[in-house]
Protein backbone atom coordinates (compact mmCIF):
# COMPACT_ATOMS: atom_id res chain seq x y z
CA UNK A 1 0.00 0.00 0.00
CA UNK A 2 0.74 3.46 -0.30
CA UNK A 3 3.30 5.13 2.54
CA UNK A 4 3.07 8.17 4.65
CA UNK A 5 5.88 9.52 6.27
CA UNK A 6 6.12 12.27 9.29
CA UNK A 7 9.35 13.70 10.66
CA UNK A 8 10.32 13.84 13.58
CA UNK A 9 8.67 11.08 15.29
CA UNK A 10 9.30 12.31 18.55
CA UNK A 11 10.00 16.15 19.49
CA UNK A 12 10.44 17.91 22.72
CA UNK A 13 10.35 21.80 22.90
CA UNK A 14 10.36 24.56 25.54
CA UNK A 15 7.44 26.55 25.72
CA UNK A 16 7.07 29.55 23.72
CA UNK A 17 8.96 28.62 20.20
CA UNK A 18 7.87 27.00 17.20
CA UNK A 19 7.94 23.47 16.05
CA UNK A 20 7.51 22.11 12.30
CA UNK A 21 6.10 18.48 11.28
CA UNK A 22 6.17 17.37 7.93
CA UNK A 23 4.18 15.15 5.92
CA UNK A 24 5.26 13.32 3.01
CA UNK A 25 3.71 10.81 0.64
CA UNK A 26 6.37 8.78 -0.74
CA UNK A 27 4.70 6.73 -3.64
CA UNK A 28 2.02 8.67 -4.32
CA UNK A 29 0.26 12.30 -5.09
CA UNK A 30 -1.76 13.59 -2.38
CA UNK A 31 -4.31 16.00 -3.51
CA UNK A 32 -5.60 16.05 0.10
CA UNK A 33 -4.14 16.40 3.23
CA UNK A 34 -5.40 15.63 6.82
CA UNK A 35 -3.77 17.19 10.09
CA UNK A 36 -4.95 15.35 13.34
CA UNK A 37 -4.15 15.34 16.94
CA UNK A 38 -4.94 12.69 19.54
CA UNK A 39 -4.73 12.79 23.31
CA UNK A 40 -3.94 10.11 25.85
CA UNK A 41 -7.02 7.68 25.77
CA UNK A 42 -9.13 9.60 22.81
CA UNK A 43 -10.08 9.34 19.44
CA UNK A 44 -8.41 11.28 16.70
CA UNK A 45 -9.96 15.13 16.26
CA UNK A 46 -9.51 16.33 12.84
CA UNK A 47 -7.41 19.72 13.03
CA UNK A 48 -7.49 20.96 9.16
CA UNK A 49 -8.00 19.62 5.62
CA UNK A 50 -5.62 21.22 2.93
CA UNK A 51 -5.63 20.73 -0.25
CA UNK A 52 -2.68 21.18 -2.30
CA UNK A 53 -1.89 25.08 -3.58
CA UNK A 54 -4.83 26.50 -1.33
CA UNK A 55 -5.33 27.44 2.10
CA UNK A 56 -6.34 24.74 4.67
CA UNK A 57 -9.62 24.74 6.42
CA UNK A 58 -9.74 24.65 9.78
CA UNK A 59 -12.39 22.35 12.04
CA UNK A 60 -14.21 24.73 14.65
CA UNK A 61 -12.23 25.30 17.72
CA UNK A 62 -8.41 24.98 15.96
CA UNK A 63 -7.07 27.66 16.09
CA UNK A 64 -5.67 28.68 12.41
CA UNK A 65 -3.01 31.64 13.33
CA UNK A 66 -1.35 28.64 16.33
CA UNK A 67 -1.20 25.37 13.60
CA UNK A 68 -0.01 27.20 10.59
CA UNK A 69 -0.61 24.52 7.90
CA UNK A 70 1.01 24.54 4.30
CA UNK A 71 0.55 22.30 1.53
CA UNK A 72 2.95 23.38 -1.01
CA UNK A 73 3.18 20.22 -3.06
CA UNK A 74 1.68 17.13 -4.05
CA UNK A 75 3.68 14.90 -1.79
CA UNK A 76 4.37 17.07 1.11
CA UNK A 77 2.00 19.60 3.84
CA UNK A 78 3.73 20.49 6.76
CA UNK A 79 2.12 21.66 10.46
CA UNK A 80 4.01 24.46 12.59
CA UNK A 81 2.86 25.06 15.94
CA UNK A 82 3.45 28.80 16.69
CA UNK A 83 4.64 29.31 20.20
CA UNK A 84 4.00 26.12 21.96
CA UNK A 85 3.05 25.36 24.98
CA UNK A 86 2.24 22.49 27.46
CA UNK A 87 -1.32 21.90 26.59
CA UNK A 88 -0.07 21.69 22.89
CA UNK A 89 1.67 18.25 23.99
CA UNK A 90 -0.28 15.59 21.63
CA UNK A 91 0.02 12.90 19.38
CA UNK A 92 -0.22 14.86 15.79
CA UNK A 93 -0.82 12.68 12.89
CA UNK A 94 -1.32 13.55 8.92
CA UNK A 95 -3.21 11.38 6.85
CA UNK A 96 -2.94 11.89 2.82
CA UNK A 97 -6.05 11.32 0.35
CA UNK A 98 -5.91 10.13 -3.14
CA UNK A 99 -8.30 8.71 -5.65
CA UNK A 100 -8.03 5.29 -6.95
CA UNK A 101 -8.48 4.16 -10.39
CA UNK A 102 -12.13 3.63 -9.81
CA UNK A 103 -12.67 6.86 -8.75
CA UNK A 104 -12.75 6.25 -4.75
CA UNK A 105 -10.28 7.86 -2.53
CA UNK A 106 -7.86 6.25 -0.56
CA UNK A 107 -6.71 7.42 2.47
CA UNK A 108 -3.32 6.83 4.34
CA UNK A 109 -1.95 7.71 7.46
CA UNK A 110 1.57 8.54 8.89
CA UNK A 111 3.40 7.06 11.68
CA UNK A 112 2.51 10.42 13.64
CA UNK A 113 4.69 12.89 15.57
CA UNK A 114 4.82 12.73 19.39
CA UNK A 115 4.71 16.48 20.70
CA UNK A 116 6.14 16.87 23.92
CA UNK A 117 6.15 20.97 25.19
CA UNK A 118 8.09 21.51 28.37
CA UNK B 1 -25.37 15.93 14.02
CA UNK B 2 -22.55 12.82 13.39
CA UNK B 3 -22.04 10.44 15.54
CA UNK B 4 -20.27 6.52 16.08
CA UNK B 5 -20.33 4.60 19.10
CA UNK B 6 -18.56 2.10 19.73
CA UNK B 7 -18.17 0.53 23.92
CA UNK B 8 -15.56 1.78 25.60
CA UNK B 9 -13.25 -1.08 26.94
CA UNK B 10 -13.52 -4.88 26.32
CA UNK B 11 -12.00 -8.15 27.96
CA UNK B 12 -11.79 -11.25 26.47
CA UNK B 13 -9.29 -14.07 27.02
CA UNK B 14 -6.20 -15.67 25.19
CA UNK B 15 -7.73 -17.83 21.86
CA UNK B 16 -10.90 -16.59 22.41
CA UNK B 17 -13.49 -14.50 20.17
CA UNK B 18 -14.48 -11.03 20.57
CA UNK B 19 -17.10 -9.02 18.21
CA UNK B 20 -16.29 -5.25 18.93
CA UNK B 21 -19.78 -3.53 17.84
CA UNK B 22 -20.18 0.11 16.23
CA UNK B 23 -23.54 1.97 15.52
CA UNK B 24 -23.58 5.00 13.39
CA UNK B 25 -25.25 8.17 12.45
CA UNK B 26 -24.14 9.90 9.54
CA UNK B 27 -24.69 12.33 7.13
CA UNK B 28 -24.01 10.38 3.84
CA UNK B 29 -22.53 6.92 3.75
CA UNK B 30 -19.45 6.14 1.56
CA UNK B 31 -17.52 3.56 3.59
CA UNK B 32 -16.57 2.05 6.96
CA UNK B 33 -13.17 0.97 8.19
CA UNK B 34 -11.64 -0.14 11.04
CA UNK B 35 -8.88 0.41 12.79
CA UNK B 36 -6.58 -0.84 15.09
CA UNK B 37 -4.06 1.42 17.48
CA UNK B 38 -1.52 0.30 19.69
CA UNK B 39 -0.75 2.56 22.35
CA UNK B 40 2.08 5.77 21.31
CA UNK B 41 1.26 4.70 17.63
CA UNK B 42 -0.65 5.69 14.99
CA UNK B 43 -3.51 4.30 13.51
CA UNK B 44 -3.27 1.38 11.32
CA UNK B 45 -5.81 -0.15 8.95
CA UNK B 46 -7.73 -3.49 8.93
CA UNK B 47 -10.59 -3.59 6.68
CA UNK B 48 -12.93 -1.36 4.79
CA UNK B 49 -16.48 -2.44 3.77
CA UNK B 50 -19.12 -0.36 1.64
CA UNK B 51 -21.49 -2.93 0.96
CA UNK B 52 -23.55 -5.50 3.13
CA UNK B 53 -22.51 -8.35 4.22
CA UNK B 54 -19.08 -9.99 6.18
CA UNK B 55 -15.78 -9.23 4.92
CA UNK B 56 -12.91 -11.90 6.04
CA UNK B 57 -9.28 -11.12 6.45
CA UNK B 58 -7.36 -14.17 8.28
CA UNK B 59 -8.84 -13.80 12.21
CA UNK B 60 -10.63 -10.59 11.67
CA UNK B 61 -13.71 -10.53 9.69
CA UNK B 62 -15.69 -7.44 9.99
CA UNK B 63 -19.34 -6.72 8.96
CA UNK B 64 -22.10 -3.75 7.66
CA UNK B 65 -25.61 -3.28 7.61
CA UNK B 66 -26.38 -0.07 6.08
CA UNK B 67 -29.78 0.16 6.77
CA UNK B 68 -29.33 -0.55 10.37
CA UNK B 69 -26.05 1.58 10.30
CA UNK B 70 -24.03 -1.69 12.17
CA UNK B 71 -21.13 -2.98 11.91
CA UNK B 72 -18.69 -5.26 13.89
CA UNK B 73 -15.33 -6.38 14.42
CA UNK B 74 -14.89 -9.74 14.54
CA UNK B 75 -11.29 -10.61 16.10
CA UNK B 76 -10.85 -15.20 16.41
CA UNK B 77 -7.75 -16.74 18.24
CA UNK B 78 -6.72 -13.70 19.95
CA UNK B 79 -3.18 -13.36 20.85
CA UNK B 80 -1.70 -11.15 23.40
CA UNK B 81 -0.87 -9.13 20.57
CA UNK B 82 -3.94 -8.29 19.56
CA UNK B 83 -4.35 -6.07 23.01
CA UNK B 84 -5.12 -2.70 21.47
CA UNK B 85 -7.65 0.26 20.38
CA UNK B 86 -10.20 -0.58 18.20
CA UNK B 87 -11.19 2.18 15.92
CA UNK B 88 -14.20 2.30 14.22
CA UNK B 89 -14.43 5.36 11.33
CA UNK B 90 -17.32 6.11 8.56
CA UNK B 91 -16.63 8.00 5.47
CA UNK B 92 -19.20 10.46 5.09
CA UNK B 93 -21.30 12.16 1.94
CA UNK B 94 -17.93 14.65 1.87
CA UNK B 95 -15.50 12.03 1.91
CA UNK B 96 -14.65 13.09 5.42
CA UNK B 97 -13.70 10.68 8.22
CA UNK B 98 -15.77 10.89 11.47
CA UNK B 99 -14.04 8.50 14.06
CA UNK B 100 -15.35 6.57 17.15
CA UNK B 101 -13.78 6.82 20.55
CA UNK B 102 -12.25 3.81 19.67
CA UNK B 103 -12.60 0.46 22.00
CA UNK B 104 -9.83 -0.70 24.57
CA UNK B 105 -9.69 -4.42 23.74
CA UNK B 106 -7.60 -6.15 26.59
CA UNK B 107 -6.61 -9.69 26.25
CA UNK B 108 -5.99 -11.61 29.61
CA UNK B 109 -4.33 -14.97 29.35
Amino acid sequence: GAVVSQHPSRVICKSGTSVKIECRSLDFQATTMFWYRQFPKQSLMLMATSNEGSKATYEQGVEKDKFLINHASLTLSTLTVTSAHPEDSSFYICSARTSTSGGYYEQYFGPGTRLTVT
Amino acid sequence: GQNIDQPTEMTATEGAIVQINCTYQTSGFNGLFWYQQHAGEAPTFLSYNVLDGLEEKGRFSSFLSRSKGYSYLLLKELQMKDSASYLCAVRDSNYQLIWGAGTKLIIKP
